[in-house]
């Protein structure tokens, strides 16, 4: 398996707290990106990564920021949780100055905020 | 606009059966293609990816095609078991750094049944 690793992988959290969710990767790649997925929407992009502190919005990226200070590690952040952000979270490396390289996907986060 | 649309939503098949699944995309400029099966809980796991001179590509039971012409591909499985019950989930990578470059389909849900 890849070395991508999310964390925590379970989280309840009550609205209006900040969470953070960390995705670690060991695989030195430039690219890495924030998703979440929804019954009947498949994975949305929220943010992405293509490189140290470069990072950039995706679709669904309202109330969700980022950061990223070093290759290994991307962080995701809900400033003040929303039930409407329960969701599962996936974290997706690649780097697609590799040829044929593949996009690589941790575990995932199921975020419950109540 | 940039877009993946995977059919049928979803497919319920009796075990040992063949099917087929479909992805078009309107992604340009086209770097590769990859089919990931995700299974319920877990992250999308690779199943096979080609770029735009491959027209097959097989991974056991899984046979993957693709017509760069018409930008369509096909996932086709053969002898269905119970363990490919899953999403299958068609994405698109662009020749871009800079910006997002991957485009995902919703995903095709099967379910194979004894």
């Amino acid at each position: 398996d890849a070395g991508i690793t999310q964390s925590p992988r379970h989280k309840v959290t009550e609205t209006g707290t900040p969470v953070t969710l960390r995705c670690h990767q060991t695989e030195n790649h430039r690219y890495m990106y924030w998703y979440r997925q929804d019954p009947g929407h498949g994975l949305r992009l929220i943010h992405y990564s293509y490189g140290v502190k470069d990072t950039d919005k995706g679709e669904v990226s309202d109330g969700y920021s980022v950061s990223r200070s070093k290759t290994e590690d991307f962080l995701l952040t809900l400033e003040s949780a929303t039930s409407s952000q329960t969701s599962v979270y996936f974290c997706a490396i690649s780097d697609p100055g590799r040829l044929n390289t593949e996009a690589f996907f941790g575990q995932g986060t199921r975020l419950t905020v109540v | 606009k940039n877009q993946v649309e995977q059919s049928p939503q979803s497919l319920i098949i009796l075990e040992g059966k063949n099917c087929t699944l479909q992805c078009n995309y309107t992604v340009s400029p086209f770097s590769n293609l990859r089919w990931y099966k995700q299974d319920t809980g877990r992250g999308p796991v690779s199943l096979t990816i080609m770029t735009f001179s491959e027209n097959t590509k097989s991974n056991g039971r899984y046979t993957a095609t693709l017509d760069a012409d018409t930008k369509q591909s096909s996932l086709h499985i053969t002898a269905s078991q119970l363990s490919d019950s899953a999403s299958y989930i068609c994405v698109v990578s662009l020749r871009l750094t800079g910006a997002n470059n991957l485009f995902f389909g919703t995903g095709t849900r099967l379910t194979v049944i004894p």
